[in-house]
């Protein structure tokens, strides 16, 4: 069965604490994956597509690489205005067109 | 640019009352979904339209839940009747046509947020 696993599920960390979150992916024929941010109360924000293994997309204090099992979100000396839940998704040709299969999320925390 | 409008935000109803949720996408976004969110999970899709056709609603419980897009542009999410369980953020989402096989990223609206008493 196809999945999309998300961890760790809640990350603390202080402002300036640089990390990682990770997005591991089972799927047949991976078209794209997508991240997202989500802050409480709005909708997802699109933040990067990574289509192939090895490719990666920065913006700001965020990186995102890809590999043919999973992909890392990279956070660079983080601030408060960072806080938010990271959503990542998979599009995948037996999933069918543009459907978007998401995970649960990681919610992260800057701590001032 | 104008992002993905939704209303209303919040709807509280009773139990085996209708309630309907209303989208309005990007201009010239041709492709139109709309997902459900659980608090603590992600979105899934619930139907995706392509301009007015439903191409996708494997996962819409169609004995209660039924959606539109008559014009190709605005889309109408109705349930009826409610039940406990239906209590989520319903969101909508938009896209521009895909090109070359690339698949372009959905842009979300800010959700409706319904809770069945």
């Amino acid at each position: 069965e196809d999945q999309v696993t998300q961890s760790p599920e809640a990350l603390r960390l202080q402002e300036g604490e640089s990390s990682s979150l990770n997005c591991s992916y089972t799927v047949s024929g991976l078209r794209g994956l997508f991240w997202y941010r989500q802050d409480p109360g709005k909708g997802p924000e699109f933040l990067f597509t990574l289509y192939s293994a090895g490719e990666e997309k920065e913006k700001e204090r965020l990186k995102a690489t890809l590999t043919k099992k999973e992909s890392f979100l990279h956070i660079t000396a983080p601030k408060p205005e960072d806080s938010a839940t990271y959503l990542c998704a998979v599009q995948a040709s037996n999933f069918g067109n543009e459907k978007l299969t998401f995970g649960t999320g990681t919610r992260l925390t800057i701590i001032p | 640019e104008a992002g993905v409008v939704q209303s209303p935000r919040y709807k509280i109803i009773e139990k085996k009352q209708p309630v309907a949720f209303w989208c309005n996408p990007i201009s010239g976004h041709n492709t139109l979904y709309w997902y459900l969110q659980n608090l603590g999970q992600g979105p899934e899709l619930l139907i995706r339209y392509e301009n007015e056709e439903a191409v996708d609603d494997s996962q819409l419980p169609k004995d209660r839940f039924s959606a539109e897009r008559l014009k190709g542009v605005d889309s109408t999410l109705k349930i009826q009747p409610a039940e406990l369980g239906d209590s989520a953020v319903y969101l909508c989402a938009s896209s521009s046509k895909p090109l070359a096989g690339v698949y372009n990223e959905q842009f979300f609206g800010p959700g409706t947020r319904l809770t069945v008493l």
